[in-house]
């Protein structure tokens, strides 16, 4: 099994520009969710989605959009990037858990530069 | 503003050493978990304990929780080189099953040989 693909894995970008970092999964988990990583502040949640189309968002939502056509695929959107927006993005999955327990199975990450 | 703070944020020690972790939380939780990234990699998943549970081991680590103090501990035994890396705890922050999780800021561990 690929677990939890994520491209690109390297992006740098101008401010204003748009981009999509895409994510699959082959494990037919329902749940996905999208984190930022930066230097001293951990993972923070961007947004989630317990099933194809339905999402949620996170702590950190502005300026990402996503959508949860398929249960595979769980795309995440900058719409204008800023400088800001530069981070370490990683995608993760989880089976529903009957007691309610979701471990999460992370992709590589996406490092983004937003110049 | 996140569930999770940890302590120290960076732990070195020598090769055989025993390296304990520190992790509290500020709401009701369901479950705690660990994970663990080496530099570069996406996180993955160690050890889970639920709110009803005071310790668990695997392995060479040993997890306690104490929900009165809103804490967690991870001891890592005779620790090894391959052992250096981040080490994170997450919580569900009660949201129950949603598979969102809410985590620390993370413990960078240096193991020297």
């Amino acid at each position: 099994n690929a677990g939890v693909t994520q491209t690109p894995k390297f992006q740098v970008l101008k401010t204003g520009q748009s981009m999509t970092l895409q994510c699959a999964q082959d494990m037919n988990h329902e749940y996905m969710s999208w984190y930022r990583q930066d230097p001293g502040m951990g993972l923070r949640l961007i947004h989630y989605s317990v099933g194809a189309g339905i999402t949620d968002q996170g702590e950190v939502p502005n300026g990402y959009n996503v959508s949860r056509s398929t249960t595979e695929d769980f795309p995440l959107r900058l719409l204008s990037a800023a400088p800001s927006q530069t981070s370490v993005y990683f995608c993760a999955s989880s089976p529903r858990s009957a007691s309610g327990a979701n471990v999460l199975t992370f992709g590589a990450g996406s490092r983004l530069t937003v110049l | 503003s996140q569930q999770g703070e940890e302590d120290p944020q960076a732990l070195s020690i020598q090769e055989g050493e025993n390296a304990t972790m520190n992790c509290s939380y500020k709401t009701s939780i369901n479950n705690l978990q660990w994970y663990r990234q080496n530099s570069g990699r996406g996180l993955v998943h160690l050890i889970l304990i639920r709110s009803n549970e005071r310790e668990k081991h695997s392995g060479r680590l040993r997890v306690t929780l104490d929900t009165s103090k809103k804490s967690s501990s991870l001891l890592i035994t005779a620790s090894r080189a391959a052992d250096t890396a981040s080490y994170f705890c997450a919580t569900d922050a009660g949201s129950g099953n949603t598979g969102k999780l809410i985590f620390g800021q993370g413990t960078t561990l240096q193991v020297k040989p």
